[in-house]
């Protein structure tokens, strides 16, 4: 059973101070790796992709991967009241579900001014 | 810029009725995806589509069917609606094993 778990949260952090959301999944073989932002009662917008071990920067964001342990990050810089939302985290198992992905559950994230 | 639209953003329907939830992609994708979202249960799959007229289960399939006539087009429909059925309804579409792109959504309410 493939498998993404994510923390529900809520995650609260104040305004200006770095934001870390995890996430784990069950297949060493997997390919890529999404990080989602769901604003209530709207639909996903993808933040950021990441294929390969380490770190990919964009803008205040920073997503980390290590497929050795697993589990993959979004860091947010800085964080604003405008990034309270729900982080998904999706991931290609690859092989015979190359076009499917996996979605964690989400994790809540509240910025307080 | 990928654009995805679904045919409605509200919709309530009662018990038993036939309903159809359109999505239309205008990037040429080859993949198409229906999920459903509750609270707590995150993203489910139902159906996806890698080509016209192809189609495989999710992982949720039951009561639901689709069809895929044009590459642009993927419809969702619920045979005979149920209660249970009330739902958030997402469709994506991608090119290839790439990043999928999403609808605005279709709140569904079953009566």
């Amino acid at each position: 059973q493939k498998e993404v778990e994510q923390n529900s949260g809520p995650l609260s952090v104040p305004e200006g101070a770095i934001a870390s959301l995890n996430c784990t999944y069950s297949d060493r073989g997997s390919q890529s790796f999404f990080w989602y932002r769901q604003y209530s009662g709207k639909s996903p917008e993808l933040i950021m992709f990441i294929y390969s071990n380490g770190d990919k920067e964009d803008g205040r964001f920073t997503a980390q991967l290590n497929k050795a342990s697993q589990y993959v990050s979004l860091l947010i810089r800085d964080s604003q009241p405008s990034d309270s939302a729900t982080y998904l985290c999706a991931v290609n198992f690859g092989m015979d579900s190359s076009y499917k992905l996996i979605f964690g559950s989400g994790t809540r994230l509240l910025v307080r001014p | 810029d990928v654009k995805v639209t679904q045919s409605s953003r509200y919709l309530v329907k009662r018990t038993g009725e036939k309903v159809f939830l359109e999505c239309v992609q205008d990037m040429d994708h080859e993949n198409m995806f229906w999920y459903r979202q509750d609270p707590g249960l995150g993203l489910r799959l139902i159906y996806f589509s890698y080509d016209v007229k192809m189609k495989e289960k999710g992982d949720i399939p039951e009561g639901y069917s689709v069809s895929r006539e044009k590459k642009e087009r993927f419809s969702l429909i619920l045979e005979s609606a149920s209660t249970n059925q009330t739902s958030m309804y997402l469709c994506a579409s991608s090119l290839g094993s790439d990043t999928q792109y999403f609808g605005p959504g279709t709140r569904l309410t079953v009566l």
